[in-house]
């Protein structure tokens, strides 16, 4: 079984809402990742974390903002989302000391419907 | 760029057959090479990786992968497939980000299908 932590499992949001993903795990971890998975393809990445500081942002739009409040932590904040951004969301943590060679771990995802 | 190549869309097997899913890949450097599973609604799990040594890598739930320099490929094989295995399997492979970091990059991803 994981050790990332996911909350909520599903989410239903409107366009005008404002919601939040959450995401721990207490590997002991020092990056953490957000990546977003359409249905039957790879998941792509988002947002990168190191040492509680952003080191990624792979061109999101600003509706996605993360915050990382501590090294166990990782927050996905929502607002004004459109309904192409309904998918998986999927939080995930790595080592950072080994680099290349770091596995990275995922949560189960949490499935954002946007209506 | 590092990157990795799934050519198959679907794999079909019999249950007790077994099973290979290819993966082929592109790097400078040194790779390093991973498996993932997906099954049907849930997060990713890590099967296996490749970082030096043996070119045979065993993994999780009986998964094993063979590293091959020469043909650049990196198979995911199972020598008996359960209708369990049932799946979406992803190679990876890990890349610098270009701020003295690294990420994970997936290929498109083979889905399994092992009937009865």
């Amino acid at each position: 079984d994981t050790e990332v932590t996911q909350t909520p499992k599903h989410l239903v949001m409107g366009m005008t809402n404002k919601k939040s993903l959450k995401c721990e795990q207490h590997m002991g971890h020092r990056a953490m990742y957000w990546y977003k998975q359409k249905a039957k393809k790879p998941p792509e990445l988002m947002f990168v974390y190191s040492y509680e500081k952003l080191s990624i942002n792979e061109s999101v739009p600003s509706r996605f903002s993360p915050e990382c409040p501590n090294s166990s932590l990782l927050n996905l904040h929502l607002h004004a989302l459109q309904p192409e951004d309904s998918a998986l969301y999927l939080c995930a943590s790595s080592q950072v000391s080994e680099g290349q060679r770091n596995t990275i771990y995922f949560g189960e995802g949490s499935w954002l419907t946007v209506v | 760029a590092q990157s990795v190549a799934q050519p198959e869309d679907q794999v079909n097997v019999a249950e007790g057959n077994p099973l290979t899913v290819k993966c082929t890949y592109s790097v400078s450097g040194n790779p390093y090479l991973f498996w993932y599973v997906q099954y049907p609604n849930r997060g990713l799990q890590f099967l296996l990786k490749y970082i030096t040594g043996d070119n045979l890598v065993k993994g999780s739930y009986g998964f094993e992968a063979e590293f091959n320099k020469s043909q650049t490929s990196f198979h995911l094989k199972k020598p008996s497939a359960l209708v369990s295995d049932s799946a979406l399997y992803f190679c990876a492979v890990r890349d610098k980000d270009g701020t003295g970091g690294f990420k994970t990059i997936f290929g498109a991803g083979t889905r399994l299908f092992v009937k009865a």
